[in-house]
């Protein structure tokens, strides 16, 4: 059984084009994100979900708008693709144990390409 | 808010040779440290973890201590195997805080 599991695995789309990838856990967790990491491997944070509500929402442009519907799933959905948004987003999830986050799980990634 | 600063890569070892990959954070509070490695093509996995100063986490044949006073969790392991090549990210995490990760250091070794 997947633990957290992202799709598409690849995406290639057109610039300007609205996109979305999906991504469940079946851990049981309360918390979850998304990650982004450019082509140097700089990973960096860009929302992060608690019980479906958001609680981390770093500096990205609005056209980045998650969503989650219930606590087994975040998806992000991106509108207005730019040349820029080429990366590889994760989703992780992790458990909130009296305040202090556990260890965190991440889904195989989705490779979004923008042509 | 936290940071992590790492070693740049790529960290090229030949095989059974000693590896250190240092790490040094900063955070507010009392974080949690983490070692994850992610392997060509994947998603990032646990590889060790430390909750508290002093704690030393181990895995693999992999070990990092929690040093407080230096703000340091350097990644160590005495002989690395080819299968070890991958990249390597420390992050502290606080509180209900994500993980911070960098750019993580790129591990190569060669037969």
């Amino acid at each position: 059984d997947t633990a957290v599991s992202q799709t598409p695995k690849y995406l290639v789309t057109q610039m300007g084009n609205d996109k979305s990838i999906k991504c469940e856990q079946n851990l049981g967790h309360d918390t979850m994100y998304w990650y982004k990491q450019d082509s140097k491997k700089f990973l960096k944070i860009m929302f992060s979900y608690n019980n479906k509500e958001l609680i981390i929402n770093e500096t990205v442009p609005n056209r980045f708008s998650p969503k989650s519907p219930d606590k087994a799933h975040l998806n992000l959905h991106i509108n207005s693709l730019e040349l820029g948004d080429s990366a590889v987003y994760f989703c992780a999830s992790s458990h909130s144990d009296m305040g202090r986050s556990t260890e965190a799980f991440f889904g195989q990634g989705t490779r979004l390409t923008v042509v | 808010g936290n940071s992590v600063t790492q070693m740049e890569g790529p960290v090229t070892l030949s095989e059974e040779a000693f590896l250190t990959i240092n790490c040094t954070y900063t955070a507010t509070g009392y974080p949690s440290l983490f070692w994850y490695v992610q392997y060509p093509g994947e998603g990032l996995q646990l590889l060790l973890k430390a909750t508290k100063a002093d704690d030393k986490g181990s895995n693999k044949g992999f070990e990092a201590t929690y040093r407080k006073e230096t703000t340091s969790f350097h990644l160590e392991k005495g002989s690395v195997q080819v299968s070890d090549s991958a990249v390597y990210f420390c992050a502290p995490s606080t509180g209900r805080r994500a993980l911070t990760f960098g750019s993580g250091t790129r591990l190569q070794v060669q037969p």
